[in-house]
Order: C-alpha cells, then structure tokens, then sequence
C-alpha cells in the first residue's frame, strides 16, 4: 500500500522560499507514476500547483510557475517543491500526491495527510 | 485554464435520501473527469475516475455519468459518513483544476 508524507516547515517568512518534501513507502518515485501537489488555503477550494515523473519532466501551473521548482530524489525516493517569494497568499495546507495514467485516464489515486505552512513575520 | 462549474455550492438532505451534484466544464474534457469526498483536516480521497469509474472500496452508492462539458457525481441513499465537501476535478489539460467544491450537510 503506497503511503505518502509531507514535510517541511510549518511556518515561512514573507519573501522567503517555501520547502516542502514527500516521501514515498510502498511505491518506487522510478515508476511511471506522475507525483503532484497540490494545495488548499484554509476554507478554500483545491488548487494544483505542479507535477513531475522520475526522469525531472515537470508541468507546472502557470499562475505559479514562475515560483515553483519540483524535483525528484531516486535515491531516498522522494520528492520535493520550493516555492519562492511567498506571501500570505501561500498560506495553505500542502498535499502532495500520486497520479496514476491510463489510455483514457488521469488521476491521484494516493495522497499525503497535508502539512500546514503559514506565511507569517 | 478550464474552468469547473460546481453546483448546488451546498445542499442539505438527510439519510437514505439521494443527491446529485453537478459539474459543467468550460469546454470539452473528454471523460478526464474526477470526484473527491473531502472531510474536515483530511485529505481529498477519490471516488470516482474517468466520469464514472468507480475507485476500488468506494461504496456502489457512489455513481458518476456525463460527457463533453457535463458530469454528474450522484450518491443513492446517503449514510452518515457522507457528509462531506465533494470536488470535481479535471486531467485533460494543464492546469489541472478543481470545482469549488459542493457542500452536503444534514437535514
């Protein structure tokens, strides 16, 4: 059973860089699996922030792309996601997930509990 | 980016009653369309993939219909454990979006 958990600072400096890892049990990152996040700011909808497979191809949301860089680990079979010059707006909680794909599908099949990170002086 | 439509933003039903929720995409995504039950501090856990692909351990309850731009997530007798917020989700293209969410609560 894949098991997916978050780590990284609960709290963040405005114009700092947010650094969140996910490490992957019961699954290899080397699959053909795509790895996501994906967050929620408190009371709000879902948003996805950016996905990557184990060679570092990655897509990312435009709204945030030019903040956002994901990588992959083999080694310690995780991944990660730095978000740079956060604001308040970045407050949210972070999941990340694993996406499974079909010839007629696409979708996160296993999550992560989700981490709180507050942008806060 | 596609937009997702959710509707009703909320509803109120009471148990053994069945409810429908809709989810009207910007333009057409194909069947690149999933549901997620969301409960309060936990992750979205999925129920059903491509419009209407039941994920394994999710009650049959749980259905899901639709093509093109319309898709239906409907839920037969709700029990107590269903109420939740439920999303729609779409993978056709990037980015990936979600519906802002529906909602159910008790009667």
């Amino acid at each position: 059973q894949v098991q997916l958990q978050e780590s990284g600072p609960g709290l963040v400096r405005p114009s700092g860089t947010l650094s969140l890892t996910c490490a992957v049990s019961g699954a290899s990152i080397r699959s053909s699996n795509w790895w996501s996040w994906v967050r929620q700011s408190p009371g709000k909808g879902l948003e996805w922030i950016g996905e990557i497979v184990h060679s570092g191809s990655t897509n990312y949301n435009p709204s945030l792309q030019s903040r956002v860089t994901m990588s992959v680990d083999k080694s310690k079979n995780l991944f990660s996601l730095d978000l740079r010059s956060v604001t308040t707006a970045d407050t949210a909680v972070y999941y990340c997930a694993r996406y499974t794909m079909g010839s007629s599908w696409y979708f996160p099949d296993s999550w992560g509990q989700g981490t709180l990170v507050i942008v806060s002086s | 980016d596609i937009q997702l439509a959710q509707s009703p933003s909320s509803l109120s039903a009471s148990v053994g009653d069945s409810v429908s929720i809709s989810c009207r995409a910007s333009q057409g995504i194909s069947n690149y369309l999933n549901w997620f039950q969301q409960k309060p501090g936990k992750a979205p856990k999925l129920l059903i993939y491509a419009t209407s692909t039941l994920q394994s351990g999710v009650p049959s309850r749980f259905s899901g219909s639709g093509s093109g731009i319309d898709f239906t997530l409907t839920i037969s007798s709700l029990q107590p454990e269903d109420f939740a917020t439920y999303y729609c989700q779409q993978t056709y293209s990037v980015p990936q979006t979600f519906g802002g969410g529906t909602k159910v609560d008790i009667k």
